[in-house]
């Protein structure tokens, strides 16, 4: 069974600091994707950043970075520079290449503090 | 730009009524997915389709059934409304394949039976 964890249920961080989101995920697939989506108030939720697994690289999405550590099974999402618009809750996504379904975690609600 | 879209942002309704709870995709999507979002439990998948007449049991189908007649339209039937399905409900759709896997969301619907 595939299982993702978001253990940082809130955060905060100040204007124009810079947070780490975690996750962590469980599988025995060698091949899959990760993504984190973004869920502001009231409005739809939208992809932030996608990382596939036999990419080495970290993938980086202007301000949003993720930590990728495929071993430890850890896929973190940093945002820099913080701006009020990045007030949302967070969530990270797992997707297996042998099926179509997402697995979500519980989401991590970020406020930016001005 | 993918366009979901669903048919009420918000929905009240008495125990025991049958609603319908309707999503269109714009982008010829094969596949389509309903989810409840609930505090602090993440997205929960009921539902999806990977074609049309075709549908799969999510993690949590009980209570609830699906309709996919169209290609572009998703339905999700709660078939006798209970107070435990109060909740915000999320479509989605995607591509099977190709070199993005990520889930189109529709801005939900948040359904209160009373």
């Amino acid at each position: 069974a595939q299982t993702v964890t978001q253990s940082q249920p809130e955060m905060s961080v100040q204007e124009a600091e810079t947070v780490t989101l975690s996750c962590t995920y469980d599988t025995s697939e060698n091949n899959y994707y990760l993504f984190w989506y973004k869920q502001p108030p009231s409005r739809q939720m939208i992809l932030v950043i996608r990382q596939e697994a036999y990419k080495q690289q970290n993938a980086t999405e202007n301000r949003f970075s993720v930590n990728f550590q495929k071993a430890a099974k850890s896929f973190s999402l940093k945002i820099s520079d913080s701006q009020l618009g990045d007030t949302a809750m967070y969530f990270c996504a797992f997707m297996t290449l042998t099926g179509n379904q997402f697995y979500f975690g519980t989401g991590t609600s970020l406020t930016v503090i001005p | 730009d993918v366009k979901v879209t669903q048919s009420s942002r918000y929905l009240v309704k008495r125990t025991g009524e049958k609603v319908f709870l309707e999503c269109v995709q714009d982008m010829d999507h094969e596949n389509m997915f309903w989810y409840r979002q609930d505090p602090g439990l993440g997205l929960r998948l009921i539902y999806f389709s990977y074609d049309v007449k075709m549908k799969e049991k999510g993690d949590i189908p009980e209570g609830y059934s699906v309709s996919r007649e169209k290609k572009e339209r998703f339905s999700l039937i709660l078939e006798s409304a209970s107070t435990n399905q109060t909740s915000m409900y999320l479509c989605a759709s995607s591509f099977p394949g190709g070199a993005h896997y990520e889930q189109y969301f529709g801005p939900g619907t948040r359904l209160t039976v009373t």
